[in-house]
Order: C-alpha cells, then structure tokens, then sequence
C-alpha cells in the first residue's frame, strides 16, 4: 500500500539457502511490523520495532528468522536456511500514532522449493 | 494471547444480497477494531475501523459496530456487488505494543 514498499514482491529460493526481505515505510513513522500470512495459519505477527527500544521478537517463530530496523527506517527481515514451511506471504505494516490506523506494504512472497 | 473469531466461509452469495460476517474478540481492555479486505491477487486494504465502544466504522456500502457488551464487530452490508468478492478479515490491536491479532479470514464470493 501506499506508504510501505517492500521488496522482492516474489522469491522463489531452493531449501537450505538464505532470504533477505525489505521493507521500506515512509519517514516518520516509528512503529514497524512483520506478519506472515500463510495457508493454513492466517495472519501472524511476526516482530515489532518502535523507536529505538528492544524490538518485541515474540512472534519469530525459530531462530533461523531474525529482524533488524537501521536508522528508524528500512527494516529487513533474514530467513536463515529457509525450510518448505516458511513458504509464505511475509507482510510489513506501519502504525499511525494519530489515527490508530495502520498500513500495510504488498508483501513479498516467499516460495522455498 | 487474545484471540479473533470469525464466521468460518465460504460464504456464497448472489448480487444485491444481504451480507452479515460475525466478529468477536477476546481482547480485554478498549482495543481498536478493524476490517481488512483482501482482493484476488492484491494486498491488505484497511476497509473500515472503530477506536471506541459504540462507534461505527463505514466505507463503500460496509457497517460495522463496535459492542463492547458483546466484544463483537459484525461487518454487514446491505447489498452486495460482484466487485465485493474478497477475503475479509476482522482485527483488532488489544495485543501488547498494539499489534494486531487478525481473524482466520473469510472468503466472500457474489455471484451475478
């Protein structure tokens, strides 16, 4: 959506190789989200970046996924040793403070063959 | 955790038809409430939201109240169209650091 790009929109990578996702919000906008949207398990949140406070990690779901956000901004999310199950449509959201709205990027979909 | 519970689908319907999808919420608190629609092929669009009790969220024909007695957010529309074939998705963002908890997503699809 407008305000969140992410990129690739589509990956396709063979098993066992590393991803690297990116997600791009617009300036000014602190509070930063990853879900993963997936057949079978809707729409889970992922990890959580406000600020310059400790990212909420409780969503990764092993350690093979990691999360970092430089500069307030660009977040990028690594998917080590990718397994058939991470396939999956990763999603990043930007919060409004002032409207308690938030927006959604197009997602990046990932296809681990 | 919290959780989000919507009416499971496919839910088929013909056009100009009545839409009801049931939405409720375990969340404690006053979260805000939301509906997310999902064309074919496309991403998460926000459809309409409600900050507090009693408010009503509207857009393109779609109502929705929020109860807090009940803890329910039903999406209704009183005449469905063929372009409002989507996956809809209730939310609501009474979790910690206010993220979203989403429900598992219902399939509409209007037939002419």
């Amino acid at each position: 959506g407008a305000g969140v790009s992410q990129s690739p929109s589509n990956k396709v990578t063979e098993k066992g190789k590393d991803v690297e996702l990116r997600c791009d919000p617009i300036s000014g906008h602190t509070a930063l989200y990853w879900y993963r949207q997936s057949l079978g398990q809707g729409l889970e949140f992922l990890i959580y970046f406000q600020g310059n406070s400790a990212p909420d990690k409780s969503g990764l779901p092993s350690d093979r996924f990691s999360a970092e956000r430089t500069g307030g901004s660009v977040s990028t999310l690594t998917i080590q040793r990718t397994q058939q199950e991470d396939s999956a449509v990763y999603l990043c959201a930007i919060r409004d403070t002032s409207n308690y709205g938030y927006t959604f990027g197009s997602g990046t979909r990932l296809t681990v063959v | 955790g919290n959780s989000v519970t919507q009416m499971e689908g496919p839910v088929t319907l013909s056009e100009e038809a009545f839409l009801t999808i049931n939405c409720t919420y375990t969340a404690t608190g006053y979260p805000s409430l939301f509906w997310y629609v999902q064309y074919p092929g496309e991403g998460l669009q926000l459809l309409l939201k409600a900050t507090k009790a009693d408010d009503k969220g509207s857009n393109k024909g779609f109502e929705a109240t929020y109860r807090k007695e009940t803890t329910s957010f039903h999406l209704e529309k009183g005449s469905v169209q063929v372009s409002d074939s989507a996956v809809y998705f209730c939310a609501d963002s009474g979790g910690s650091n206010y993220k979203l908890t989403f429900g598992k997503g219902t399939l509409l699809t209007v037939n002419p």
